[in-house]
């Protein structure tokens, strides 16, 4: 079974620019998360979205926002960025959505999309 | 304000011997606490992970100690060898999954 796939893997961008990535989750998983991944802050909690929806979301500016697809697939969106937007940006896939038990709830890490803001 | 609180920051241990990443968390509503094993170039993986109503978890050399009452886990590996040079992440559930802010594990061969 494929793993998580984020695209594109890297990016380079300049400060007041908007970027799209874009998460496929594994086949049959409908929740997707994002996270932001900085030497500073450590890996953080952005979004989840499952069966479409938007059930939870981080502590982080509007600029950042996301979308989920009906076949899963997910994009998410930095408006106006900012140098300190600079980071790994890792989605994760579930079977279930949070608070679910067991298996269904397992994480699993895609490779990241590195972004770089100049 | 961190909820998840994990040391040490870096660990050396020699192979063949025990490696223990420390957590303490604050919010009592988290009901599940995994372990995530990062490579570098590499997303997080899912090493192990313990609800709150059991006090130890084994996985092979991996094994998850749970104190509820202190609000503290940790994760111990058994003879550690030179391919689990990783940086490991603890984390806790609750509305959102919150993570420590790593461990850099660094086996001596």
């Amino acid at each position: 079974k494929a793993g998580v796939t984020q695209t594109p893997r890297y990016l380079i961008k300049t400060r007041g620019q908007q970027v799209t990535l874009s998460c496929s989750p594994i086949s049959g998983h409908r929740s997707v998360s994002w996270y932001q991944q900085t030497p500073g802050q450590g890996l953080q909690f952005l979004f989840e979205y499952f069966s479409e929806t938007q059930r939870n979301k981080g502590n982080f500016p509007g600029r950042f926002s996301g979308r989920q697809f009906s076949n899963s697939r997910s994009e998410m969106n930095v408006s106006t960025l900012e140098l300190g937007d600079s980071a790994l940006y890792l989605c994760a896939s579930s079977l279930g959505p949070s608070r679910s038990l067991g298996l269904n709830y397992e994480q699993y890490f895609g490779p990241g999309t590195r972004l770089t803001v100049t | 304000q961190q909820q998840v609180k994990q040391s040490p920051q870096s660990l050396i241990v020699q192979k063949g011997g025990i490696s223990i990443i420390n957590c303490a968390y604050e919010n009592t509503a988290f009901d599940y606490f995994p372990w995530y094993q990062q490579f570098p170039g590499k997303g997080p993986a899912l090493l192990i992970a313990i609800r709150p109503d059991v006090s130890e978890k084994k996985e092979g050399r991996f094994t998850i100690s749970f104190n509820k009452s202190a609000k503290q886990f940790s994760l111990h590996i058994m003879d550690s060898q030179p391919g689990d040079s990783a940086t490991y992440f603890c984390a806790a559930r609750g509305d959102k999954i919150i993570f420590g802010k790593g461990t850099r594990l660094h086996i001596l061969p």
